[in-house]
């Protein structure tokens, strides 16, 4: 079973659109984060959720919304797509302070 | 600006060579952790130490820190092809939620 998993896995869209990428754990983890990664692989936080509060919010347009139905979903809608918005976003949870953190596969976003 | 710059950005070495990588962070820590991402893939949890630990071992990697100097190391002893990959170091910061801040990384090729 996979323990974060992500989807969709690849997403190519127009810029203006809207879309979603949905997050789900099966770890039991309290916390869950978005990740952004760029074309020069820089990783840099997005958001932070613990049992379905919002923690963290970086610097983050607000045309990204996360939603957290439950602790064990992490949601991110992304309203108006820029070309700036590709990259690859990642899922991730983790269990408490100062441990470490699952990742999902990715999500690679294609603004075109 | 990010937090960890790893050196160096890239790395190549034979199959059987030890491979070290270097990381140095701006701000006091709660801990360091060493992330491993294959082409195209998630990031892979390998390590963490604490702010009050020095070394740590895990199979065949080797991970020091020197709070004084604000740097971690990674090594990997007899490494093997399987190894190539990034690694990242992520500071986890005295805040009060966990929040991993990544390095810029460090692309390892080990050749046969």
């Amino acid at each position: 079973d996979t323990a974060v998993s992500q989807t969709p896995k690849y997403l190519v869209t127009q810029m203006g659109n809207d879309k979603s990428i949905k997050c789900e754990q099966n770890l039991g983890h309290d916390t869950m984060y978005w990740y952004k990664q760029d074309s020069k692989k820089f990783l840099k936080i997005m958001f932070s959720y613990n049992n379905k509060e919002l923690i963290i919010n970086e610097t983050v347009p607000n045309r990204f919304s996360p939603k957290s139905p439950d602790k064990a979903h992490l949601n991110l809608h992304i309203n108006s797509l820029e070309l700036g918005d590709s990259a690859v976003y990642f899922c991730a949870s983790s269990q408490d302070r100062g441990v470490g953190y699952t990742f999902g596969s990715g999500t690679r976003l294609t603004v075109v | 600006s990010q937090q960890g710059e790893e050196d160096p950005q890239a790395l190549s070495i034979q199959e059987g060579e030890n491979a070290t990588m270097n990381c140095s962070y701006k701000t006091s820590i709660n801990n360091l952790q060493w992330y491993r991402q294959n082409s195209g893939r998630g990031l892979v949890h390998l390590i963490l130490i604490r702010s009050n630990e020095r070394e740590k071992h895990s199979g065949r990697l080797r991970v020091t820190l020197d709070t004084s100097k604000k740097s971690s190391s990674l090594l990997i002893t007899a490494s093997r092809a399987a190894d190539t990959a990034s690694y990242f170091c992520a500071t986890g910061m005295n805040t009060g939620f966990q929040k991993l801040v990544f390095g810029t990384g460090t692309r390892l090729l080990v050749s046969p």
